[in-house]
């Protein structure tokens, strides 16, 4: 199994541009969450989606962030316009409720608005 | 709300030495307990997880953790330090208790190795 795949690794932009993280969960699994880690805050969940349906978002941190998941291989995080506090690195995650409660990470995708 | 503490930002032991990272945690509902590692420009990896079964729990790389209810911890150990085990520690807990939801994760202990 490839993993968690996340593109792009490395994203840089100009504040005020879209931007738009993509995630491709392990085949399977049935849970996909996004989370945001930086310095100051440590790991934060943002969204987590369950068959496709956003569950929770209540940590999403404002009406800039939006997720989609319109089918079970493939998942968005967008921010419009970004800010230089988006600065961060984003992963995504995702888990099989039918086999264990561990949840396996993407490599993340480092987020750097100027 | 849940909520993790790890107690130490930095931790610095030397090659051979017992690695002892903590965590406490506080829950309202049985908490299901994970501790993951993270090398550095990488994801997250599982270590070893608590869902309410063993209370002492071994994971990779010969570490272990138990849990212990009555102190709400969840201390991560491991007898003898090796060069490689060098990563930022995080130690999480289960948003609702079952295990189905997002994780709230400490802010992270960076181990250090000492040659």
């Amino acid at each position: 199994d490839a993993g968690v795949i996340q593109s792009p690794r490395h994203e840089v932009t100009e504040m005020g541009q879209e931007v738009t993280l993509r995630c491709k969960p392990i085949s399977g699994h049935d849970y996909l969450f996004w989370y945001r880690q930086t310095m100051m805050r440590g790991l934060e969940l943002l969204i987590y989606f369950n068959n496709n349906v956003p569950i929770d978002d209540s940590g999403m941190p404002e009406d800039r962030f939006s997720a989609k998941m319109p089918n079970a291989s493939f998942s968005t995080l967008k921010i419009q316009p970004s800010e230089p506090r988006d600065s961060a690195v984003y992963f995504c995650a995702s888990r099989d409720s039918g086999s264990s409660y561990e949840q396996y990470f993407g490599p993340g995708t480092r987020l750097t608005v100027t | 709300a849940q909520s993790v503490t790890q107690l130490g930002s930095h931790v610095s032991v030397s090659e051979g030495a017992l690695v002892l990272l903590r965590c406490n945690y506080s829950s309202s509902v049985p908490p299901y307990l994970f501790w993951y590692v993270q090398y550095p420009n990488q994801g997250l990896q599982l270590l070893l997880k608590y869902t309410s079964a063993a209370t002492l729990v071994k994971g990779i790389n010969g570490f272990e953790a138990e849990f212990k209810k009555s102190e709400t911890s969840f201390h991560l150990t491991k007898p003898s330090a090796h060069m490689s085990d060098a990563a930022e520690y995080f130690c999480a807990v289960s948003s609702r208790g079952g295990g189905a939801d997002g994780l709230t994760f400490g802010k992270g202990t960076h181990l250090i190795i000492q040659p």
